[in-house]
């Protein structure tokens, strides 16, 4: 385990669904992100927040939410997602905004599918 | 935005060679890169990482190599094992902005026993 928890390990859903994603850290790390990984694609970054405030959004649609109710707990709401938003989606945590001195620790990731 | 990719896609090396993945970036302006490896199942995990005023650094079994000049980063990795068997990707980063990561598309490292 990397101190990076994610839930669910792997999740389908219907188009007209609405999911959530969850990730939690209790390695004292103040900044969180979302990442998508597609297969033959660099990672995408999604979403960062900063204690506990979104300070970077790179154009995701938005059918994709995230939320973080505090400095452990990331969440990423779904809801109308089309089969093109089946990937591994992966959450980082760091101990700086930014947080690049160090590197991310990782969770082990959704994989979701969209059908 | 950044670009960051790698050479090979694929590498495949017998066990107990030494392996080396390459990495090209460019953004010039990065100064801090970092090598994950990624097994299947599992998250990228920190490997090694090297800041722009180096050109090498070692770990243990892990060599980072980085080349300012022609904006390329590797990764040496000695006597391979097969737990070495996983994808490796760079990343890097710049002093400014939100300095969030920029990561490559990875190369999938076989180690053949």
């Amino acid at each position: 385990e990397t101190g990076v928890t994610q839930t669910p390990r792997h999740l389908v859903m219907g188009m007209t669904n609405k999911k959530s994603l969850k990730c939690e850290q209790h390695l004292g790390h103040n900044a969180m992100y979302w990442y998508k990984q597609s297969a033959k694609k660099p990672l995408e970054l999604m979403f960062v927040y900063s204690l506990e405030e979104r300070v970077e959004n790179n154009s995701v649609p938005s059918r994709f939410s995230p939320e973080c109710p505090n400095s452990s707990h990331l969440f990423l709401h779904l809801h109308t997602l089309q089969p093109e938003d089946s990937a591994l989606y992966l959450c980082a945590s760091s101990p700086l905004q930014g947080g690049t001195r160090g590197g991310y620790t990782f969770g082990s990731g959704t994989r979701l599918t969209v059908v | 935005g950044e670009s960051v990719g790698l050479h090979l896609p694929t590498l495949s090396v017998q066990e107990g060679d030494n392996s080396i993945i390459n990495c090209a970036y460019s953004n010039s302006a990065s100064d801090y890169f970092i090598w994950y490896k990624q097994e299947s199942g599992k998250g990228p995990q920190f490997i090694i990482d090297i800041r722009s005023n180096m050109d090498k650094r070692q770990g243990q079994r892990v060599t980072v190599l980085l080349n300012k000049t022609v904006k390329h980063l590797s990764l040496q990795i000695a006597a391979t094992q097969p737990g070495d068997s996983a994808v490796y990707f760079c990343a890097e980063s710049t002093q400014t902005g939100a300095n969030n990561l920029f990561f490559g598309t990875g190369t999938r490292l076989t180690v053949i026993p």
